[in-house]
C-alpha cells in the first residue's frame, strides 16, 4: 500500500491564481481530512469528509473548497490564492470505526507571493 | 473552540535521558491524541488516549480527563525521537496544540 499520497510536494503561486492539491489514499478509509500547518504552529483542520459525497467544514475553511466523489480521492481547491494561504498542507485518512487512527500524507508546501 | 496548551515549548535532551511532555485543555477531554512530527515533516500517530494510561515501547501516555491534562513520557530517549510532539483534542473537530520541539543529542 502506498498509504496517503499528496501532489504536488511543492508549489509557488502568484496572488489570485488557483490550484488544486491532490490527495489519494489506497486503504479504503472512509474518513479524510485536510489540514494546514503554519510555521511553528500545530495543525488546523480545513475540511473533512466522512465518506464519498459528504464533506464538512473544519476550523479554517475560508478560501478553500473540497469535493469527495470517490472513496480514494479528496482534492482541496484554492481559489484566488492569498499570501495568508502560504502554509504546509497535510491530507490524512482514517478507517471507519477508528477515526482517531489517522494516517498522514507527506504534505504539500505552498507559497503564495 | 477548545484551547490546547503544550509545555515545554522546547526541550533538549542527552541521549538516554527521560522526559515528560504536558498537554492542558480548556475543557473536558473526551478524545485526545498524541502525534510525532519527525524532522522531515512526516506525522505519525502515537496514541489515542481519552483516559487512563497506554504504553508503546519507550513511550507511554496518561490522560486525566477530569483534570484536563495529558502527559507523554519518553524514556531512554534516542536521537530518532527528535521532532515535534503534538497533542490534539479530537471529536467532531480537531484542535492541535502548538507542540513541544524535542532535540535529542548523542
Amino acid at each position: 500500500n502506498a498509504g496517503v499520497t499528496q501532489t504536488p510536494k511543492f508549489r509557488i503561486l502568484k496572488i489570485g491564481q488557483s490550484m488544486t492539491l491532490q490527495c489519494t489514499q489506497d486503504m479504503n478509509h472512509n474518513y479524510m481530512y485536510w489540514y494546514r500547518q503554519d510555521p511553528g504552529m500545530g495543525l488546523k483542520l480545513i475540511y473533512y469528509s466522512v465518506g464519498a459525497g459528504i464533506t464538512d467544514k473544519g476550523e479554517v475553511p475560508n478560501g478553500y473548497n473540497v469535493s469527495r466523489s470517490t472513496t480514494e480521492d479528496f482534492p482541496l481547491r484554492l481559489e484566488l490564492a492569498a499570501p495568508s494561504q502560504t502554509s504546509v498542507y497535510f491530507c490524512a485518512s482514517s478507517p471507519l470505526g477508528s477515526m482517531y487512527e489517522q494516517y498522514f500524507g507527506p504534505g504539500t508546501r505552498l507559497t503564495v507571493t | 473552540g477548545i484551547q490546547v496548551e503544550q509545555s515545554p515549548p522546547d526541550l533538549i535532551l542527552q541521549e538516554g535521558a527521560n522526559s515528560t511532555l504536558r498537554c492542558n485543555f480548556s475543557d473536558s477531554v473526551n478524545n485526545l491524541q498524541w502525534f510525532h512530527q519527525n524532522p522531515w515533516g512526516q506525522l505519525i500517530n502515537l496514541f489515542y488516549i481519552p483516559s487512563g494510561t497506554k504504553q508503546n515501547g519507550r513511550l507511554s501516555a496518561t490522560t486525566v480527563a477530569t483534570e484536563r491534562y495529558s502527559l507523554l513520557y519518553i524514556s531512554s530517549s534516542q536521537t530518532t525521537d527528535s521532532g515535534v510532539y503534538f497533542c490534539a483534542y479530537t471529536g467532531n473537530q480537531f484542535y492541535f496544540g502548538t507542540g513541544t520541539s524535542l532535540t535529542v543529542i548523542p
